[in-house]
């Protein structure tokens, strides 16, 4: 298995001002990489696949880039509401899929 | 509106049985490759299961290759998790999730609310 691993694990950002989340794979995925959020009791929420291609309905500020094992997710300026749980992932059609351990953005 | 509901959580004990099953709904189910997740008490999401559209492939995460089966029936738009052998480590939220795309690979763009599975003597 393709093992991801997300830094830092928690980040602590002020209101307005930009996170950025990284995601390193053990092996290239190519851009077959996604980006979640989770909030408490919810399920998880697609923002980001294709490594850089917002999902439906994700705000601008949501933006991914990178490409072979190396990966960045940016929230350009943090609302209220992106306080939560991120994820990335792997996928393709052959290997077992497997998601980073999440960073958690906080309030500083 | 697409729709995924989960059932057949509980409480089972540690070498035991339990099948899950996940309804869909609101979309052409026979298209989307399907997905369960899994993630306990206050951990990170684990993927577990994948299987193409027509059922013809599937894959499974290393701890639980050999003990668990991932399934459908397209004639009844159902998915299912056959569980077998369970362990105290597999005690977690299940959630079903469905590919964000028909053209594969494609990540998971929905997923259902979840069911609790609870291994314990």
């Amino acid at each position: 298995e393709i093992v991801m691993t997300q830094s830092p694990a928690t980040l602590s950002v002020s209101p307005g001002e930009r996170a950025t989340l990284s995601c390193r794979a053990s092996q290239s995925v190519t851009n077959n990489l996604a980006w979640y959020q989770q909030k408490p009791g919810q399920a998880p929420r697609l923002l980001i696949y294709g490594a850089s291609t917002r999902a439906t309905g994700i705000p601008a500020r949501f933006s991914g880039s990178g490409s072979g094992t190396e990966f960045t997710l940016t929230i350009s300026s943090l609302q209220s509401e992106d306080f939560a749980l991120y994820y990335c992932q792997h996928y393709d059609n052959w290997l077992a899929w497997t998601f980073g351990q999440g960073t958690k953005v906080e309030i500083k | 509106e697409v729709q995924l509901v989960e059932s057949g959580g509980g409480l089972v004990q540690p070498g035991g049985s339990l099948r899950l099953s996940c309804a869909a709904s609101g979309f052409t189910f026979s298209n989307y490759w399907m997905h369960w997740v899994r993630q306990a008490p206050g951990k990170g999401l684990v993927w577990v299961s994948r299987i193409n559209s027509d059922g013809s492939s599937t894959s499974h995460a290393d701890s639980v290759r050999g003990r668990f089966t991932i399934s459908r029936d397209n004639a009844k738009n159902t998915l299912y998790l056959q569980m077998n052998s369970v362990r105290a480590e597999d005690t977690a939220v299940y959630y079903c999730a469905r590919a964000d795309a028909v053209v594969a690979p494609a990540a998971i763009g929905y997923w259902g609310q979840g069911t609790l599975v609870t291994v314990s003597s």
